[in-house]
């Protein structure tokens, strides 16, 4: 089976420093990965996605990843973050092969003091 | 605006009953998801369902079933509630369209359900 790792279960942050959520999968077939985010008390909502292409990945807010497959890594960064990026982060790898399951991983709280 | 709606935010309930949790979505997506979401945990898929009356199971299947009579609704039922099931319960939806991929594009706002 797939396993999605998040390494950083709590990350806390100034505003305006720059941010990097590892995520690591362990899968040997070609993936699509994904970002979602949990803002306080709001449902999850997609960030930004992976399928093919270019392996950086512009999503919304500013926020970017980088796949990089002989890493089996799909990082997540911001420059600079703001009080209002303070929510949980999901990275999740869905597989070719089985595409109608999805992978979530156990989450990164990122908290940014004003 | 796309809505995915799930009956109750809070639900108290004791052991051994049977719980139904629902689901209804306005968007028309024939692809349709429950997650169970708990701390150190992320999201675990318990089944989802392809197209009415269609299901297969996710990663964490027993002690659940699930019902989708209708495509705009799926139905979660935990069929004698025990107290390892209490948790964080989310429905999701996802547009077929895609071939590469159907991942959950939109997610409900969750529903607590606490088993005492």
């Amino acid at each position: 089976a797939q396993s999605v790792s998040q390494h950083n279960h709590h990350v806390i942050l100034s505003e305006a420093a720059s941010l990097e959520l590892g995520c690591n999968y362990s899968y040997g077939g070609t993936v699509n990965l994904f970002w979602y985010v949990q803002y306080p008390g709001q449902h999850l909502q997609l960030l930004l996605k992976y399928f093919s292409g270019d392996p950086l990945v512009k999503g919304i807010k500013g926020f970017e990843a980088e796949f990089i497959k002989s890493k089996f890594s799909f990082n997540l960064r911001k420059p600079s973050v703001q009080w209002s990026d303070t929510a949980e982060y999901f990275c999740a790898v869905n597989a070719w092969g089985d595409f109608n399951k999805f992978y979530f991983g156990s989450g990164t709280k990122l908290n940014v003091k004003p | 605006d796309v809505k995915v709606t799930q009956s109750s935010r809070y639900l108290v309930k004791r052991t051994g009953e049977k719980v139904f949790l629902e689901c209804v979505q306005d968007m028309d997506h024939e692809n349709m998801f429950w997650y169970r979401q708990d701390p150190g945990l992320g999201l675990r898929l318990i089944y989802f369902s392809y197209d009415v009356k269609m299901k297969e199971k996710g990663d964490i299947p027993e002690g659940y079933s699930v019902s989708r009579e209708k495509k705009e609704r799926f139905s979660l039922i935990l069929e004698s509630a025990s107290t390892n099931q209490t948790s964080m319960y989310l429905c999701a939806t996802a547009n077929s369209g895609d071939k590469y991929s159907n991942q959950p594009q939109h997610f409900g706002d969750g529903t607590r359900l606490s088993i005492l």
